[in-house]
């Protein structure tokens, strides 16, 4: 079964810093794999998705990489700003229709 | 944007009672999902569909659970007898194809046995 962590469980940044989020995961075997974001009490919205023969993509202040032999992926998000704060999810597809998700990383910007 | 859309967005039903939770995916996406997430844990996945019929379930999906698409719009998750434990959040979700494409999520239907 694929196992998916998310380190660090919270983080705290002052406005304007660049951070990495970071997802591992046991099974190198994966299909794809797909950052979100999920605001308290709202559903996920889709930020990134990277297939397994990529590398990494890129949405404006979002970058996301893979490195699949390794079990990695990282979320860098440059300038950080308030409206950024939220959770973000790591989700991993192996070849079945389902996606394993990560616990997340609940990010604070401060102003 | 199009959207994946929920409802009701909360549910409060008591313990044995059926419950019926509504979805209408994006109009041109063919796979359709539901996951939930149990206050304070991880999102997970229930079952996906896909040419009205069950793709994948997981085993949380028991006999309890079903899914439907009774028309062109609609996508529902039915519980047939609620169990405290089926308190969740549950969301719906749709996607273009079954891989290469991103996945689409609905903001969700909080449901509370109480």
């Amino acid at each position: 079964k694929q196992e998916v962590t998310q380190i660090p469980a919270a983080l705290s940044v002052p406005e304007g810093e660049n951070l990495v989020l970071n997802c591992s995961f046991t099974d190198s075997a994966i299909y794809n794999l797909q950052w979100f974001r999920q605001d308290p009490g709202k559903g996920l919205t889709s930020l990134l998705l990277i297939q397994s023969s990529q590398r990494e993509q890129t949405s404006g202040r979002l970058n996301a990489s893979l490195d699949k032999s390794s079990g990695r992926s990282t979320l860098y998000i440059a300038a950080s700003q308030p409206g950024d704060s939220a959770t973000y999810l790591c989700a991993v597809r192996r070849t079945g229709n389902q996606f394993y998700f990560g616990t997340g990383t609940s990010l604070t910007v401060i102003p | 944007e199009p959207e994946v859309t929920q409802t009701p967005s909360h549910q409060v039903t008591q313990m044995g009672q059926e419950v019926i939770l509504r979805c209408v995916p994006i109009s041109n996406h063919l796979y359709f999902y539901w996951y939930r997430q149990i206050l304070g844990q991880k999102v997970e996945f229930l079952v996906s569909f896909y040419n009205n019929e069950i793709s994948e379930k997981s085993e949380i999906f028991d006999d309890q659970f079903s899914v439907e698409r009774p028309d062109g719009s609609n996508f529902t998750l039915k519980i047939r007898s609620t169990k405290l434990e089926d308190s969740a959040m549950y969301f719906c979700a749709s996607s273009e194809d079954r891989g290469r494409s991103p996945l689409h999520f609905g903001n969700g239907t909080r449901l509370t046995v109480t």
